[in-house]
C-alpha cells in the first residue's frame, strides 16, 4: 500500500483532458514539492513535471501540473494514443525519511 | 549525452548476494545525488537507497541493513550492493539522478537491470 494515494486506472478519449490526482498528507505532499512521471509500456520512467508544476525542456505543454495542501494533480489535455501509459507522482516524505510513489495510474486512450 | 547504464542483474538464491552497478556519463556521479529505484513484476517504483554529492546514505525501511550504496567517483559508478537477498527484492533496479534544484526530481534514469531471487 503506497504512501501516496492515486486511481489505479484513468481514461479518455482523443483530444480530451483528463486529470490525475495523488493524495498524500502533511508529512510528505503537504510540505514537498512532487514530481510526476510517465512510463510507456516496457520502458523505464521518465520525468514529466518537476516542483509541482514545471516542464523539462522536450515535455509538450499538453501536460501541467498543480498541488493544493496534501494533494497534487496531473493534466493531460489533448490527449493523444501516445500518451496511454503508467503516470506516478512521487515526494518525499519526512515522517519516512525517503522518497515515496504513489501507486500508479494506468491511462487508457478510447 | 547524458546517461546512466546499469549492470549486474540475475538470478540468485534467497540468501545470496549481488552487486548492481550504474555507470553514468556526461556529468559527475560525485556532484549529485543518486538513487535507486526498483519495480517489482507488474508492479509500482519503490525507491530503495540514495547517495548524496556529500556521502551521506539513506535506505527504505524494506533494505535497511542489508542494502549498501557506493559510489567510486573515479570510475563514475554508482553501486548497489544486496546481502541477505529475499524473494521480494526480485525487481527491476534502476539507477536514478536526482536534481535538487528540480524539487529532488529523477530526471535522469537507466534502462534497468533485472534482478530474480529464487531457487
Amino acid at each position: 500500500q503506497s504512501v501516496l494515494t492515486q486511481p489505479p486506472s484513468a481514461s479518455g478519449t482523443p483530444g480530451q483532458r483528463v486529470t490525475i490526482s495523488c493524495s498524500g498528507s502533511s508529512s510528505n505532499i503537504g510540505s514537498n514539492s512532487v514530481n510526476w512521471y510517465q512510463q510507456l509500456p516496457g520502458t523505464a520512467p521518465k520525468l514529466l513535471i518537476y516542483s509541482n508544476n514545471q516542464r523539462p525542456s522536450g515535455v509538450p505543454d499538453r501536460f501541467s501540473g498543480s498541488k493544493s495542501g496534501t494533494s497534487a494533480s496531473l493534466a493531460i489535455s489533448g490527449l493523444q494514443s501516445e500518451d496511454e501509459a503508467d503516470y506516478y507522482c512521487a515526494t518525499w516524505d519526512a515522517s519516512l525519511n525517503g522518497w515515496v510513489f504513489g501507486g500508479g495510474t494506468k491511462l487508457t486512450v478510447l | 549525452e547524458v546517461q546512466l547504464v546499469e549492470s549486474g542483474g540475475g538470478l540468485v538464491q534467497p540468501g545470496g548476494s549481488l552487486r548492481l552497478s550504474c555507470a553514468a556519463s556526461g556529468f559527475t556521479v560525485g556532484s549529485n545525488y543518486m538513487s535507486w529505484v526498483r519495480q517489482a513484476p507488474g508492479k509500482g517504483l519503490e525507491w530503495v537507497s540514495v547517495i548524496y554529492s556529500g556521502g551521506s546514505t539513506y535506505y527504505a525501511d524494506s533494505v535497511k541493513g542489508r542494502f549498501t550504496i557506493s559510489r567510486d567517483i573515479y570510475k563514475n559508478t554508482v553501486y548497489l550492493q544486496m546481502n541477505s537477498l529475499r524473494a521480494e527484492d526480485t525487481a527491476v533496479y534502476y539507477c536514478a539522478r536526482q536534481l535538487t534544484i528540480w524539487g529532488y526530481a529523477f530526471d535522469i534514469w537507466g534502462q534497468g537491470t533485472m534482478l530474480t531471487v529464487s531457487s
